[in-house]
């Protein structure tokens, strides 16, 4: 099935930035669209972005839009968020996930936690 | 977009059925196909345990069943097992690559 492990999350200032990491094993990276996902405390998941296989296709959530950028590394097994402007209403945590048929999200990672606060 | 509505939760004791509704509007549910469900355990990897509406990935139980009607998408757990209390998502493709998520539903096997 493989593995996906995020990294990358942490506390940072309203306004700030951080990238996130997720590093895919077991599997044909390459093959997949990936996606970000998110969950704010207390709320149900959020769809963030998605990528195609070669990283040329790029779908943002409007919420994030102009401020977050999924990017992939398909020679290092590795998907990105990077995350600029950041809100406190971004705080949540990160989960990646492979994209699979009909539209759903096959394999996920354990996810990592974004704090935005002072 | 507006996230699904899911019920915060429900319960059945070991044996019976339940099912969880998510409901959409006809952007979504009502319009595409491609409804798919999640579970998670407690400090656990969320698994996808439905898709493209009806399909059940190799190895999940087939307690697990749908139905659709117009904007509501159900998902039925029958034989309720103590393993299979966890937090249920569903999510259905919004056009445009866009996903839309439930609020997810906490599932007690009383």
């Amino acid at each position: 099935e493989g593995q996906l492990v995020e990294s990358g999350g942490g506390l940072v200032q309203p306004g700030g930035s951080l990238r996130l990491s997720c590093a895919a094993s077991g599997f044909t990276f390459s093959n997949y669209w990936m996606s970000w996902v998110r969950r704010a405390p207390g709320k149900g998941l959020e769809w963030v972005a998605t990528i195609n296989k070669d990283g040329g296709q790029k779908y943002h959530v409007d919420s994030v839009k102009g401020r977050f950028t999924i990017s992939r590394d398909n020679a290092k097994n590795s998907l990105y968020l990077l995350m600029n402007s950041l809100r406190a209403e971004d705080t949540a945590v990160y989960y990646c996930a492979t994209f699979s048929s009909g539209w759903s999200l096959g394999n996920w990672g354990q996810g990592t936690l974004v704090t935005v606060s002072s | 977009q507006s996230a699904l509505t899911q019920p915060a939760s429900v319960s059945g004791s070991p044996g019976q059925s339940i099912t969880i509704s998510c409901t959409g509007t006809s952007s979504d549910v009502g319009n595409y196909n491609f409804v798919s469900w999640y579970q998670q355990h407690p400090g656990k990897v969320l698994k996808l345990i439905i898709y493209e509406g009806s399909k059940r990935p190799s190895g999940v139980s087939d307690r697990f069943s749908v139905s659709k009607s117009g904007n509501t998408a159900s998902l039925t757990i029958s034989g309720l097992q103590a393993e299979d209390e966890a937090d249920y998502y569903c999510c259905s493709y919004a056009g445009s690559y866009n996903l839309l998520f439930g609020g997810g539903t906490k599932l007690t096997v009383l």
